[in-house]
């Protein structure tokens, strides 16, 4: 069965600091991957996909992501953390031609002054 | 607007009573999809619409939930005789035909209280 996974529930880090959430996918075949961001009180934005070709995606406001098939494993980066960064970041894996997406249960990031 | 709206944004109902909670999507997005939110949790998934096709109701966690989509564009989520259980956040997305499953786009959300 599909299933994303996200290891860390919240983390903090300081502005300025680098900044990397993690997520683990259990999926048949070559997925389609995804980032979400959810600030207070808004809807989900999609941050970037990961199709195929080239495991390092880049995304919307700094961030990227990088794709390892032998980890199955999608995480999130980005070299420098703005205290704006702050929110819920949701990794998801859809089916390739299907219509369902799953997504984890989030990370809630905290950015400290 | 450019965007996905829902509304309200807020709701709070007494347990038992009926709800209905509103979605408009892109205009020209084909697939319209309802999530619920918790508290804490991920976004389950509820149902989909895609064009005129039979919606995929495989989400919904009860018979006193259910959606329509007229005209193939705004959308309603019902749910009937709330129980405490119900609150979360409702949202909503919609997508483009030809685009991957993952490429939605999301509305704010309706916040539901059971009390």
């Amino acid at each position: 069965a599909q299933s994303v996974t996200q290891p860390d529930i919240h983390i903090t880090v300081s502005e300025g600091a680098s900044l990397e959430l993690r997520c683990n996918y259990s999926y048949g075949a070559t997925p389609y991957l995804f980032w979400y961001v959810q600030s207070p009180g808004q809807g989900l934005q999609l941050l970037l996909k990961y199709f195929s070709g080239d495991t390092l995606v880049q995304g919307i406001k700094g961030f990227e992501a990088e794709f390892k098939r032998s980890q199955s494993s999608f995480n999130l980066r980005k070299p420098s953390v703005h205290w704006s960064d702050a929110a819920e970041y949701f990794c998801a894996v859809g089916a390739t031609g299907g219509f369902k997406t799953i997504f984890g249960a989030g990370t809630r990031l905290f950015v400290k002054a | 607007g450019a965007g996905v709206s829902q509304s309200p944004s807020n709701k709070v109902t007494e347990k038992g009573k009926d709800v209905e909670l509103r979605c408009d999507p892109i205009s020209g997005h084909t697939a319209l999809y309802w999530y619920r939110q918790s508290l804490g949790q991920g976004l389950e998934f509820l149902i989909y619409f895609q064009g005129n096709s039979a919606p995929d109701k495989s989400g919904l966690p009860s018979d006193r939930f259910s959606a329509e989509r007229t005209g193939g564009s705004v959308s309603t989520l019902t749910i009937q005789r709330t129980q405490q259980e119900d609150s979360a956040v409702y949202l909503c997305a919609s997508r483009m035909e030809g685009t991957s499953a993952g490429e939605q786009y999301f509305g704010p959300g309706t916040r539901l209280t059971v009390t």
